[in-house]
């Protein structure tokens, strides 16, 4: 799996977006990027993957550089229960999930 | 429930004694994984199913742990003899199929095992 590096923490305002960044520039092609959350006291929590192009769901979006070395996750409206840390990861059939340190996540009322 | 369950969310036992945790997956899901976490810690895989072989076992600690599925559907993982070492959150997580590079892993809220 290419090695990711995200940002160790950051706050966000309640209603506002927040953006989290993460760089994986010695990504292979095929290599997916994903896309967890971690809540206190919670099992990891899926978020959003993708390969190329840019993706939606209810949760959040994802947009990949088109070179593929870096990516965002896209939180449109973070809330309280958005606080978590997020992990990015690169992987292709690798089934031994394994996350970094990710980025904790505080958003502030 | 559409998600997946792990039963008890919490045990606490005394060492020696045999532990048992179960996980009901997504329904229709082929694969499964067990993992484990420690405090503070990454995930740590111990093994998984596709239905109801387990082709990798690499990630057990021991000859104490053990896991078995049936139906294809529930899991569980059995430790034997337990130590204060295997105190751990053991998580559980299922995929619709085995490859990674497009089925994501979907996790349960896991049991927070205590030794005392």
């Amino acid at each position: 799996d290419a090695k990711t590096t995200q940002p160790t923490s950051m706050d966000c305002a309640e209603g506002r977006a927040a953006n989290l960044p993460c760089n994986h520039s010695t990504i292979s092609g095929n290599e997916y990027v994903y896309w967890y959350r971690q809540i206190h006291s919670q099992g990891p929590q899926y978020i959003i993957h993708g390969l190329k192009n840019n993706e939606t769901n209810e949760m959040a979006s994802l947009i990949i550089t088109e070179d593929r070395k870096s990516s965002t996750l896209i939180l449109p409206h973070a809330t309280l229960r958005d606080t978590a840390v997020y992990y990015c990861i690169a992987t292709y059939n690798d089934y031994k999930l394994s996350f970094g340190a990710g980025t904790t996540v505080t958003v502030r009322a | 429930g559409a998600g997946v369950s792990q039963s008890p969310s919490n045990k606490v036992t005394e060492k020696g004694k045999d532990v048992e945790l179960r996980c009901d997956p997504i329904s229709g899901h082929t694969a499964l994984y067990w993992y484990r976490q420690s405090l503070g810690q990454g995930l740590e895989f111990l093994i998984y199913f596709q239905g109801n072989s387990a082709p990798d076992k690499s990630g057990l600690p021991s000859d104490r742990f053990s896991a078995e599925r049936t139906g294809g559907s529930v899991s569980t993982l059995t430790i034997q003899r337990t130590q204060q070492e295997d105190s751990a959150v053991y998580l559980c997580a299922s995929s619709l199929e085995l490859v990674m590079s497009n089925q994501p892993q979907h996790f349960g809220d896991g049991t927070r095992l205590s030794i005392l």
